[in-house]
């Protein structure tokens, strides 16, 4: 157990539909960070977020966005959902705001199905 | 575009054997090398994070060396266990931006 939580676990949805994944960091871990894994894909970085502040962007679709709140925990926000989206979403923390050389921890991830 | 190649993409090794796969990486403007292990159904977990040309880590029958100059790193397996199948991912930090994945090494341990 990692100490990173994700919630939900399974989502299943339409095409078209917006939904909501959740990321608690690690008590002590500033930084967070958005992945994700699709069919046959490596691990895709999309987003991190350091005390609150975006740090640093990857391959993130416009439809989708995400938020890091005063408490830490983190929202993934994706729109216009598409079969395509359908992947295994991770969230990871770290203690500090340098991706490069800081352990990223990784949490059970969300795996979303599109319809 | 910076790639992360990882060989072989799979691979069966004989509980007790020792094996050891590649991870090649873009050798300009390298900032570090994450190792991370994956098993089926969990989320990966960290192993090593690299930096320094000529790095070598260890933890417990599983080491790491780091070539930045040449642009690889090997990890090695000692006397596999069963325990040690899961697939083995790198990935690679340049200049201070995102971690780039390889699609990992799928090692199976045959008892």
């Amino acid at each position: 157990d990692s100490g990173v939580t994700q919630t939900p676990k399974h989502l299943i949805t339409a095409t078209g539909q917006r939904v909501t994944l959740r990321c608690s960091p690690r008590s002590g871990d500033l930084s967070v960070y958005w992945y994700q894994q699709s069919l046959d894909q490596g691990l895709q970085f999309l987003i991190q977020y350091y005390n609150g502040e975006e740090r640093a962007k990857g391959n993130i679709l416009e439809r989708f966005s995400a938020q890091q709140f005063p408490d830490l925990h983190s929202e993934l926000n994706l729109s216009s959902l598409e079969l395509g989206d359908s992947a295994l979403y991770f969230c990871a923390s770290s203690v500090g705001g340098q991706g490069s050389t800081d352990t990223q921890y990784f949490g059970p991830g969300t795996r979303l199905t599109v319809l | 575009i910076l790639n992360v190649e990882q060989s072989p993409q799979s691979l069966h090794v004989q509980e007790g054997d020792s094996t050891n796969f590649t991870c090649s990486f873009p050798s300009s403007n390298f900032y570090a090398l994450h190792w991370y292990r994956w098993e089926t159904a969990k989320s990966p977990e960290a192993l090593f994070v690299m930096t320094l040309n000529g790095d070598e880590k260890k933890k417990g029958r599983i080491s790491a060396t780091l070539n930045t100059k040449e642009g690889y790193s090997y990890l090695y397996i000692k006397g596999s266990q069963p325990e040690d199948s899961a697939t083995y991912l790198c990935a690679f930090h340049f200049g201070n931006e995102k971690l780039t994945f390889g699609t990992g090494t799928r090692l199976t341990i045959i008892p």
